[in-house]
């Protein structure tokens, strides 16, 4: 499959245990967030996204969290399973405009 | 439902020809964006079709064009391709412009020699 970064950050975590990536962004006047999962050979997929109004989302298995003051978001990943094994990338832009700015990418690696 | 499809899946060009891509959004999808991705860059914003107008444009050269038809399909095209040109370029369909869950094609792999 296509490879999406040959040097992402790597988070390797046992399956079953709750996994957090992390992401900083740059724009201040940004003002909606997406995380998008993407899996070799295959598009990013949306996992979960958060508008600047709030500091917190919840999902099935995963929470967003946004801290506007340190321009930070992260990723909560609950009882992680080898299906989560992919690359994950924030992304962030302005409501009303489809130009997102994408982060880099962590990789996650589950271990059964 | 069918999900966005491109084609072609992989290409090869020479550089200084020209190539076209083509997405077909989800069905009552009028959205269409084009991303192009890269290991070096990641993934970048090229364009967004919505009702046939582009909406949004990304920082690329006027090699890089697009457009969408009645049906809002969307082409893209590069002209006078270049080595760096080669990418994974993808395609995100959504109902509404704006913000909303875009869903992403496989990309189209595209190799310049």
């Amino acid at each position: 499959g296509e490879s999406v970064g040959l040097h992402l950050p790597t988070l390797s975590v046992q399956e079953g245990d709750n996994s957090i990536i992390n992401c900083a962004y740059s724009n201040s006047a940004s003002d909606y967030f997406i995380w998008y999962k993407q899996e070799s050979g295959k598009g990013p997929q949306f996992i979960i996204d958060i508008r600047s109004n709030m500091d917190k989302r919840q999902g099935q298995r995963v929470t967003v969290l946004l801290n506007k003051t340190v321009k930070h978001l992260s990723l909560q990943i609950a009882a992680t399973q080898p299906g989560d094994s992919a690359v994950y990338f924030c992304a962030e832009g302005r409501m009303g405009r489809r130009a997102l700015t994408f982060g880099s990418g962590t990789r996650l690696q589950v271990q059964p | 439902k069918a999900g966005v499809t491109q084609t072609p899946r992989y290409l090869i060009k020479t550089r200084g020809q020209q190539v076209t891509l083509s997405c077909s959004p989800i069905s009552g999808h009028r959205s269409v964006s084009w991303y192009q991705q890269t290991p070096g860059q990641g993934l970048q914003f090229l364009f967004e079709y919505f009702s046939e107008t582009q909406r949004n444009k990304g920082n690329f050269p006027g090699r890089f064009s697009g457009r969408q038809f009645s049906n809002s399909r969307s082409e893209m095209n590069v002209s006078t391709l270049e080595l760096g040109d080669s990418a994974l370029y993808l395609c995100a369909s959504s109902f509404t412009t704006g913000v909303g869950e875009q869903y992403f094609g496989p990309g189209t792999r595209l190799t310049v020699t």
